[in-house]
């Protein structure tokens, strides 16, 4: 079985430039997660899509930040403008349910450096 | 709202002995408990997990884990830890609603 799959892996940009992550879950799962990681600290959720719908996106910085799921399968999550401290890890999680008792499985990763 | 204290964030400990990662947890409403690992450059996943039934648990690894109700703990313990176990370790509660909080992580180094 496919892991969750998210690219680009790394990605270099200055401050006031846009990026985009993409994720692709595991087939099947109706539960995607957008998390950011800062360096020594743990995984922050920014949202969570149930399906094709937000469940929680109380934590996503709309000003700059923003997160879609096509048709309820991938996601993508963008920042326009970014700023420096947005350098972090973008992880993506995927779960099979939607009743918070299964495990999230979780892609490698995207890390951003803003300079 | 939920939160998810790792009271320690490093833990040193020598090859063969035993290991405790303390985590406590804040909730309103009844949750589930997860312990997740992410070893160098590698992503996380999952060790044990807590749903209800027996507060005592067991995971991947020779890991185990202990829900406590009235002092909002689940700490992660292992009785002999081997070099391979270095890695970082994340607590986690998740709602009935699906959403998961983390932990800061702690990062456990085993010294031969």
């Amino acid at each position: 079985e496919a892991g969750v799959a998210q690219s680009p892996r790394y990605k270099i940009i200055e401050k006031r430039q846009s990026v985009a992550f993409w994720c692709n879950p595991i087939s099947g799962h109706a539960t995607l997660y957008w998390y950011q990681q800062i360096l020594g600290q743990g995984p922050k959720l920014l949202i969570q899509f149930q399906n094709n719908g937000v469940v929680d996106d109380s934590q996503l910085p709309k000003d700059r930040f923003s997160a879609e799921r096509l048709k309820g399968v991938d996601s993508t999550l963008k920042i326009q403008p970014a700023k420096l401290e947005d350098s972090a890890v973008y992880l993506c999680a995927s779960s099979p349910g939607t009743s918070g008792t299964g495990e999230l499985f979780f892609g490698e990763g995207s890390r951003l450096t803003v300079l | 709202a939920q939160s998810v204290t790792q009271l320690d964030s490093q833990v040193p400990v020598f090859e063969e002995a035993p290991v405790e990662l303390r985590c406590n947890y804040s909730s309103s409403v009844s949750v589930y408990l997860f312990w997740y690992v992410q070893y160098p450059n590698q992503g996380l996943q999952l060790l044990l997990k807590y749903l209800s039934g027996s507060t005592l648990v067991k995971g991947i690894n020779g890991f185990e884990a202990e829900f406590n109700k009235s002092q909002t703990s689940f700490h992660l313990r292992k009785p002999s830890v081997h070099i391979s176990d270095t890695a970082e370790y994340f607590c986690a509660v998740s709602n009935n609603a699906g959403k998961s909080t983390f932990g800061d992580g702690t990062t456990l180094t085993v010294k031969p």
